[in-house]
């Protein structure tokens, strides 16, 4: 079945440091790929997505390229600021198999002081 | 304009009882979707309607749990004689229309079910 895999948190930065979420996923079709943040106290809401292979999707700074060869999405953000900090999701949605459910991974908890 | 909201916010039961959650979705969105955030865990996919119609319901995690929609506007989930296992955080979400990279989700803050 599809499933979605990121990395564990937390991950704990300082200001203007470099990120990387890793998240890689399984699917039997063409899925769809979305990053969703979770800002304390907030209810998801997306972040940024890539509906086919190759596509880059960004947002915010925040940028994440469909890679079908490595069935990876990896979210990056060149320099991270404070009120970067909260939970990121990645998920997919394979439409191709015949439903419209998201599977989504266990979240990763980004911290970044300042 | 309003989102997606959820009620109640926090709700505490104590095993056996069922409870009603309610969901109300952005206005003219026609896909509707319930999760499930356990603690430690990601989101589960518990059930989505299109229109008052709910395709899936592979997620639901057993009988005990139902789900409805009515005038494909309102949602309630069901969950009778709760037990411990279910406290989590129920999410709902809309959207446009059935998502899948066309239409973005707009969740909802959740209800926190705490079963004792």
């Amino acid at each position: 079945g599809n499933s979605v895999t990121q990395m564990e948190g937390p991950v704990t930065l300082s200001e203007e440091a470099f990120l990387t979420i890793n998240c890689t996923y399984t699917a039997t079709g063409y899925p769809s790929l979305f990053w969703y943040v979770q800002y304390p106290g907030e209810g998801l809401q997306l972040l940024l997505k890539a509906t086919k292979a190759d596509d880059k999707g960004s947002n915010k700074g925040f940028e994440a390229t469909y890679r079908k060869e490595t069935t990876s999405f990896h979210l990056e953000k060149g320099s991270v600021q404070v009120s970067d900090s909260a939970v990121y999701f990645c998920a997919l949605s394979d439409i191709t198999s015949g439903t419209y459910k998201y599977i989504f991974g266990t979240g990763t908890r980004l911290k970044v002081l300042a | 304009g309003a989102g997606v909201s959820q009620s109640p916010s926090n709700k505490v039961t104590e095993k056996g009882k069922d409870v009603e959650l309610r969901c109300d979705p952005i206005s003219g969105h026609t896909a509707l979707y319930w999760y499930r955030q356990s603690l430690g865990q990601g989101l589960e996919f518990l059930i989505y309607f299109q229109g008052n119609s709910a395709p899936d319901k592979s997620g639901l995690p057993s009988d005990r749990f139902s789900a409805e929609r009515t005038g494909g506007s309102v949602s309630t989930l069901t969950i009778q004689r709760t037990q411990q296992e279910d406290s989590a955080v129920y999410l709902c979400a809309s959207s446009l229309g059935l998502a899948g990279g066309s239409y973005e989700q707009y969740f909802g803050p959740g209800t926190r079910l705490t079963v004792t």
